[in-house]
């Protein structure tokens, strides 16, 4: 799992494995954004969480939002090798203005 | 859409030089943010703006890093006399209306390597 201070984490999975990052945040937060970022490019926003939702879906994704331990997870089903790349989680709040903390990041390898 | 430009891609300067990097924000966004990302601290917050205004510079280092958005299109990072601990991807992101509720539209980054 990742957080603000956690090293980045590695997983290394087989394609069509089904893979669950997590993600600790210590602040209260209204919004957790999960971001992907491949190599040599700027992370790509995959999916928005907000308080007061339990679970969001997105195609081959699943994020879920527990506020009352500080936690996130993003599921991704039926891996594809054009999935290998570094995984954040993002956490917002009102008292913060629009500024995102991101979390160390999970480098995720899918072998073909 | 283009989405967010940045340059230049890769940047090498000398200790005690000064780096100019440029950020282009996707047209219409009125918020434009700068982090940086390293292995060992990974993306780190530095500032933002919204409409043009400098809006939270908390994670900006006091001496030598200085931001600008001079007009709607672009934005710069400025950091004078540079030293080897400067080295890092520097990332530009644009949103709307900048809410930490709305999507950030990062750039590929500049690679700044401080010899």
């Amino acid at each position: 799992s990742q957080w603000g201070e956690e090293n980045l984490q590695a997983l290394s999975i087989q394609e069509g494995e089904d893979v669950t990052m997590n993600c600790s945040y210590k602040t209260y937060t209204t919004v957790v954004q999960w971001y992907r970022q491949k190599s040599g490019k700027g992370p790509a926003q995959l999916i928005l969480i907000r308080s007061n939702e339990r679970e969001k879906r997105s195609g081959r994704l699943r994020a879920t939002l527990d506020t009352s331990s500080q936690s996130s997870s993003l599921s991704i089903t039926g891996t594809l090798a054009t999935d290998t790349a570094v995984y954040f989680c993002a956490t917002g709040y009102n008292n913060a203005g629009a500024k995102l903390t991101f979390g160390g990041g999970t480098r995720l390898t899918v072998r073909p | 859409n283009a989405g967010v430009i940045q340059t230049p891609r890769h940047k090498v300067t000398g200790k005690g030089q000064e780096a100019t990097l440029w950020c282009e924000p996707i047209s219409g966004h009125s918020a434009v943010f700068w982090y940086r990302q390293t292995i060992v601290q990974g993306l780190e917050f530095l500032t933002y703006f919204r409409n043009q205004a400098p809006i939270d510079d908390s994670g900006m280092p006091k001496e030598r890093f200085s931001a600008q958005m001079p007009n709607q299109s672009h934005s710069t990072l400025k950091i004078q006399s540079t030293q080897p601990q400067d080295s890092a991807v520097y990332l530009c992101a644009s949103s709307s209306t900048g809410s930490s509720a709305e999507t950030l539209y990062f750039g590929s980054g500049t690679r700044l390597t401080v010899l």
